[in-house]
């Protein structure tokens, strides 16, 4: 069975431009969540979907948005980019609704804003 | 505010021998704790768990270790293996949460062969 897939694989952009992350769940979950990971730093929180309801927020700007799609593929768009947002996307899917069901990671998308 | 915090960014440590990975937290609501293991080019897979309630839990080389009191946690890896060689993540989870996964910054293992 196929795992989280995340596409672009690399991607490199410019102060100020706009990018659309794209993720694929493990088939049968429902539950999307998107991690950024600055270098040096452990993932953190920018949002989860479940369902194609936004669930939770981390601390992110509002240039930071997302949505699910009824086959529970996710985006993950930011607009205005600045050098900061540099990093490592990941998106994370679950199965079920309770806080504790294990979280499967995609391999990433590389971010780089010049 | 780093509510969990891992204070080695490496560790390096000879095939065969024990590695302990160490990770602090801050955040008392913290009810579930697990480990991530991620490799260069992938994204962090689950190694394993604990909850709140429990001080140990163990599958196969790997055992975690809940101080609650101390709000500390390890990673014991025994014996550790070449292939385990990886940067470890520590997170933790509260239900209020939802699926807000906390980590850490991660620690590097290097186990020499």
């Amino acid at each position: 069975d196929a795992g989280v897939t995340q596409s672009p694989t690399h991607l490199i952009k410019t102060r100020g431009q706009q990018v659309t992350l794209r993720c694929s769940p493990i088939s049968g979950h429902k539950s999307v969540s998107w991690y950024q990971q600055v270098l040096g730093q452990g993932p953190q929180f920018i949002f989860q979907y479940y369902e194609k309801e936004e669930r939770g927020r981390g601390n992110f700007p509002d240039r930071f948005s997302a949505r699910q799609f009824p086959n529970y593929s996710s985006e993950l768009n930011v607009n205005a980019l600045l050098l900061g947002d540099s990093a490592l996307y990941l998106c994370a899917s679950s199965a079920g609704t309770g806080a504790y069901n294990e979280q499967f990671f995609g391999p990433g998308t590389r971010l780089t804003v010049l | 505010d780093q509510q969990v915090k891992q204070n080695s960014p490496s560790l390096s440590v000879q095939e065969g021998r024990i590695s302990i990975l160490n990770c602090d937290y801050t955040n008392s609501m913290f009810d579930y704790f697990l480990w991530y293991k991620k490799y260069p080019a992938e994204g962090p897979t689950f190694l394993i768990s604990i909850s709140s309630i429990k001080d140990k839990n163990e599958d196969g080389r790997f055992t975690v270790f809940l101080n609650k009191s101390a709000k500390h946690l390890s990673l014991h890896i025994v014996p550790s293996q070449p292939g385990d060689s990886a940067v470890y993540f520590c997170a933790a989870i509260w239900g209020g949460s939802n699926y807000k996964l906390t980590f850490g910054k991660g620690t590097l293992l290097t186990v020499n062969p």
